[in-house]
């Protein structure tokens, strides 16, 4: 059930783009993003419901393709701020407030 | 103002103690949950709550066992804590929505340490 991320690591410089694949062997009702800072909580980035939406914050965007089960987060001309480990996080089940996580891809931007 | 507070942010004890974790929210929010971090970062759910009953209880041992009072609490108590339980964990809660989980709001985390 949990959603597989690659890649689980990247390295790269400011200002250089990346893109964070989440995938899962069920069918998704939803998929969210959220970023986690070392020593802290997780923190919401956005959220894509059933319909194939892209949605965006800042420079950070994210797709759905709800016929291959598939998420992807595109991070865009990335900032010293930007990391830290990304998690998605996948409803298989309608409305069960049951939120499964991948394992995570760490980001680390170096200057 | 905090928008979820969990005590202790840490606990160190030893095997076979009791411990427990608080969890505040001032949200409004009506759903909350449980999530364990292990020592590879890997986020696990292991109980969520909607207005106080248990919606979700992810085959988590009997020795941890959950208690909501109000939709604002939700508390974590662990009996004869072991090695394996040595993990950072995290409250949080939503707005339930109707057919997906709604954005969750994360506490800081509290990290326990079993000896």
């Amino acid at each position: 059930q949990q959603p597989v991320q690659s890649p689980q690591a990247v390295i790269l410089r400011e200002g250089e783009d990346a893109v964070i694949n989440c995938s899962s062997s069920k069918a998704l009702y939803s998929v969210h993003w959220y970023r986690q800072k070392h020593g802290e909580a997780p923190v919401f980035l956005m959220i894509l419901l059933k319909g194939g939406e892209q949605k965006g914050h800042e420079k950070i965007s994210a797709s759905f393709n709800e016929k291959k089960q598939q998420s992807s987060l595109y991070l865009t001309a990335s900032q010293l701020s930007y990391s830290g480990t990304y998690f998605c996080g996948t409803d298989i089940i309608q409305g069960a407030q049951k939120l499964v996580f991948g394992q995570g891809t760490r980001l680390t931007i170096n200057p | 103002d905090t928008a979820v507070s969990q005590t202790p942010k840490y606990l160190v004890t030893q095997m076979g103690n009791d411990k427990s974790i608080k969890c505040e929210q001032n949200l409004g929010h009506d759903t909350m949950y449980w999530y364990k971090q292990d020592s590879k970062k890997f986020l696990k759910i292991m109980f969520s709550y909607n207005n106080k009953e248990l919606i979700i209880n992810e085959t988590v041992p009997n020795r941890f066992s959950p208690k909501s009072p109000d939709k604002a609490h939700l508390n974590l108590h662990i009996n004869s804590l072991e090695l394996g339980d040595s993990a950072v964990y995290f409250c949080a809660s939503s707005r339930r929505q109707a057919s997906n989980t709604g954005e969750l709001f994360f506490g800081e985390g509290s990290r326990l340490t079993v000896l």
